[in-house]
């Protein structure tokens, strides 16, 4: 099966960098996936990395090191909406059936 | 597009009673999942169906669980005898395969169970 773990919460300042890292053990591999959950909204889709290296969108990045089990999501510039749920994510198979970690809350302040 | 839909958003039930829950999946995609989500938890895998077929049940769906997409489109999920271990967000998404490593959620259905 797959276990996930990763920080459960993580405060910051507006403007700091943040970055949440995800340790996985999996049965098999197909590639580590994050996803962004506000209060009572749904997940969405932050990046996906299925092979090691770093995957950068706007202010978030997302690195993978396959030989490590490890990825992380790095928060840029960090905005008050980003305060929210963050979530890695890895497929079981190549049909996208994900298990996710627990989750890591984000706080921003100002 | 608009996204995917689930109806209702939020549903207060008395033990015992069935409940059902509907997702309409963004229009093209043909792979549809549902997922359960309580508090403070990652969402965990209940079940998938690629067009019609219901291809992967979890060992969590136990049998007053069940769900179909009968014409490969919008999907049900039928809670019977409902417990209130069954409270939870009820979530589902679907996904293109041609795009890697993404789904696509609903917002949910909120599930609570007195």
């Amino acid at each position: 099966g797959q276990s996930l773990e990763q920080p459960s919460e993580v405060t910051a300042v507006e403007g700091a960098i943040v970055q949440i890292n995800c340790t996985y053990q999996t049965s098999g591999f197909y590639g580590l996936s994050w996803y962004q959950q506000h209060d009572g909204g749904a997940p969405t889709f932050l990046s996906y990395n299925a092979l090691d290296g770093l995957e950068e969108t706007g202010r978030f990045s997302s690195f993978l090191s396959r030989s490590d089990s490890y990825g992380y999501l790095l928060l840029q510039e960090l905005q008050m909406k980003d305060s929210a749920s963050y979530f890695c994510a890895s497929p079981r198979s190549n049909d996208y059936k994900l298990s996710f970690g627990a989750g890591t809350t984000v706080t921003v302040r100002a | 597009d608009t996204g995917v839909s689930q109806d209702p958003r939020h549903k207060i039930t008395k033990r015992g009673q069935n409940v059902t829950f509907r997702c309409d999946p963004i229009s093209e995609h043909n792979r549809l999942y549902w997922y359960r989500q309580t508090l403070g938890q990652g969402p965990e895998f209940l079940t998938y169906f690629q067009n019609e077929a219901q291809l992967e049940k979890s060992r969590l769906l136990s049998d007053r669980f069940s769900a179909e997409r009968p014409k490969g489109s919008f999907s049900t999920l039928e809670i019977q005898r409902t417990e209130q271990g069954d409270s939870a967000m009820y979530l589902c998404a679907s996904n293109d395969p041609v795009n890697t490593g993404e789904l696509f959620f609903g917002e949910g259905s909120r599930l609570t169970v007195l």
